[in-house]
């Protein structure tokens, strides 16, 4: 069984620049995650869909950050403008219907200069 | 709030020596407990789950962790470390809905 996969997995752009990260989750995953990891801190999470619904986006800073998961499959995460606190690591996690674990993506390591 | 502590950010080992890493968490009521390693550069893996039942649960690798309602605390414990156990740890709550809150982690490394 494939995993999560995540692309790219470096990006270093210059703050006010835009970025997108994208997701393809396990396939037949229903619910999928978007979590920051900054230097140093536990993942906390952004953004959670169930299928191509939102279920709890309350810690997206919703000013610059936007995420879709069109056709309940894969998602994008943007962000636009950068800043340089936006630098940290970007982990997209799908979980099945009937089970409580998460499985992660290796991640995508934002640098904001 | 729901909230979990790892009160240790680093913890050095000798190889073969026991490990214990201690967590803590704040809810009302009995939430999922998960503990996570992750390497450098990978992600996060699953090393054991907590919903119910037995107080003391099996994970992968030879680690365990034993739930303490009283304690509100999720330690995880190996009887004797590998240098390939060296990573960073990770515990989480689940409350409910699926979101997980991490703590901020523990930092292991593991001495020849």
């Amino acid at each position: 069984e494939a995993g999560v996969a995540q692309s790219p997995r470096y990006k270093i752009i210059e703050k006010r620049q835009s970025v997108a990260f994208w997701c393809n989750p396990i396939s037949g995953h229903a619910t999928l995650y978007w979590y920051q990891q900054i230097l140093g801190q536990g993942p906390k999470l952004l953004i959670q869909f169930q299928n191509n619904g939102v279920v709890d986006d309350s810690q997206l800073p919703k000013d610059r950050f936007s995420a879709e998961r069109l056709k309940g499959v894969d998602s994008t995460l943007k962000i636009q403008p950068a800043k340089l606190e936006d630098s940290a690591v970007y982990l997209c996690a799908s979980r099945p219907t009937l089970n409580n674990e998460q499985f992660f993506g290796p991640g995508t390591r934002l640098t904001v200069l | 709030a729901q909230s979990v502590t790892q009160p240790d950010i680093h913890i050095t080992v000798s190889e073969g020596a026991s490990l214990e890493l201690r967590c803590n968490y704040s809810y009302g009521a009995t939430p999922y407990l998960f503990w996570y390693v992750q390497s450098p550069g990978q992600g996060l893996q699953l090393l054991l789950k907590y919903f119910s039942g037995d107080t003391l649960v099996q994970g992968i690798k030879g680690f365990e962790a034993e739930f303490k309602r009283s304690q509100s605390s999720f330690n995880l414990r190996k009887p004797s470390v590998h240098w390939s156990d060296a990573a960073e740890y990770f515990c989480a709550v689940e409350p409910q809905g699926g979101k997980l809150i991490f703590g901020q982690g523990t930092e292991l490394s593991v001495k020849p």
